[in-house]
């Protein structure tokens, strides 16, 4: 059974920094994985969507790397901002399957 | 585009009461949609995956006779806590199969007294 794994659970950085956010999962043999935000009492924000094939998604300041061999995905957020901070999900997809398998998530706190 | 809408946001009710949940897709067509439940601070939890026209399946623990589940259009499925108490209380948070991806509700907070 996959299962999923993101450290750290959460996370505090002054603005500006630049930051990384981990995951990693059991099986290796993937469809595809997803990071999503998640604000409090809200619904998931799709970021970025790494194809098996691909190794890394750029959007912004986000960069998504993907090693499947290891099991391992990273999220960059460059020149944090306050207005980043949020829950950040990782999910990973498993062959034809529709089902998403989720992370715990990183609590991030962007202090101003 | 890729919109999709739950209804109600939050919802209070008392213990012993049936409460439905509504998740449409509001500028698509999906076959397939999902039924999460969220505890505080913890990650999404995969209740039943719920296909149009069709039962729905669900997860390991999931008791289907409290969890109601239909998807009667190709746009609306409904998820029903019947017969609710307090630990029943919790976010829930629906999604509809879009393009090679799910796309998410902004959840219901249910809290059952």
């Amino acid at each position: 059974k996959q299962e999923v794994t993101q450290i750290p659970a959460a996370l505090s950085v002054p603005e500006g920094e630049n930051l990384v956010l981990n995951c990693s999962f059991t099986d290796s043999a993937i469809y595809n994985l997803q990071w999503f935000r998640q604000d409090p009492g809200k619904g998931l924000t799709s970021l970025l969507l790494i194809q098996s094939s691909q190794r890394e998604q750029t959007s912004g300041r986000l960069n998504a790397s993907l090693d499947k061999s290891s099991g391992r995905s990273t999220l960059y957020i460059a020149a944090s901002q306050p207005g980043d901070s949020a829950t950040y999900l990782c999910a990973v997809r498993a062959g034809s399957a529709r089902q998403l398998t989720f992370g715990s998530g990183t609590q991030l706190t962007v202090l101003p | 585009g890729a919109v999709v809408s739950q209804h109600p946001s939050r919802v209070i009710c008392k213990s012993g009461t049936s409460v439905k949940i509504e998740c449409r897709s509001l500028d698509f067509q999906a076959t397939t949609m999902f039924w999460y439940r969220q505890f505080p601070k913890q990650s999404l939890m995969l209740m039943a995956t719920s296909n149009e026209g069709s039962k729905a399946t669900y997860e390991q623990g999931v008791e289907k006779d409290k969890f109601l589940i239909n998807h009667a259009s190709l746009t609306l499925s409904t998820l029903t806590v019947t017969s609710a108490h307090p630990e029943d209380s919790s976010f829930y948070i629906c999604s509809a199969w879009g393009v090679e991806t799910q796309y998410f509700g902004p959840g219901t907070r249910l809290l059952v007294l």
